[in-house]
């Protein structure tokens, strides 16, 4: 069945620095590839996502990129802060609905000040 | 983006009985989700809730053991039936926004049962 890989599955770095989160999956349908940052007790945030017919997206500093051929799409953070520590989770769609997402297991991100 | 209410936030359960959760959204949207995230681990989806027509579940998830209703485009409810301590998760309502555009979620309802 479908599938999406994440790594790592944590991440320590220093404040300032960048921070870098890879997922692949495995169906070729998918179109639709939303990241979310969860905080502990809160639910999953939309934090940025990205279609299949556009290679990088960047909002402020959160970057994505999408390798459609290679299946694979990246989280980028740069001049990380305490603030972003928490749990990050990439997903890709199946079944034409963006609602219809199969997660990573997630990425653990923390930011030491 | 649309805002997602979850009720109840928290609830601990006895084995046994049924608890039903509430999700409402702040505007009408065609497509809403149930997803479980047992502890410590990431998202599954349950099953998607369509308005007017039964819900459409996953492998591995049964109308009988979760029940769904949906019975207008901004309100939804997932029951969780006969309850177990392996149904302690936090139990979360996704919805599509109106453009059918993006994908968000509701905080949750985080279940204990004893």
């Amino acid at each position: 069945g479908e599938n999406v890989e994440q790594h790592p599955s944590t991440l320590s770095v220093q404040e300032g620095d960048s921070a870098v989160i890879k997922c692949t999956y495995s169906d070729s349908a998918s179109n639709y590839f939303p990241w979310y940052k969860q905080e502990l007790g809160k639910g999953p945030q939309l934090i940025i996502d990205i279609r299949s017919n556009v290679g990088e997206k960047k909002d402020q500093r959160i970057a994505v990129t999408l390798n459609k051929t290679a299946k694979h799409f990246s989280l980028h953070i740069t001049e990380t802060q305490p603030e972003d520590s928490a749990v990050y989770f990439c997903a890709a769609s199946y079944g034409g609905s963006q609602g219809n997402l199969i997660f990573g297991k997630g990425t653990k991100l923390s930011v030491k000040p | 983006s649309a805002v997602i209410s979850q009720k109840p936030s928290r609830d601990i359960c006895q084995r046994g009985t049924s608890l039903t959760i509430q999700c409402q959204v702040d505007s009408q949207v065609t497509m809403m989700f149930w997803y479980r995230q047992q502890p410590g681990q990431s998202l599954t989806l349950i099953a998607t809730a369509n308005q007017g027509s039964e819900a459409t579940y996953e492998s591995g998830f049964v109308i009988d053991k979760f029940p769904i209703s949906r019975p207008n485009l901004t309100f939804s409810t997932l029951t969780v039936s006969n309850m177990s301590p392996e149904d302690s998760s936090i139990y979360l309502c996704s919805v599509e926004d109106s453009l059918d555009t993006e994908a968000f979620f509701g905080q949750g309802t985080r279940l204990t049962v004893v």
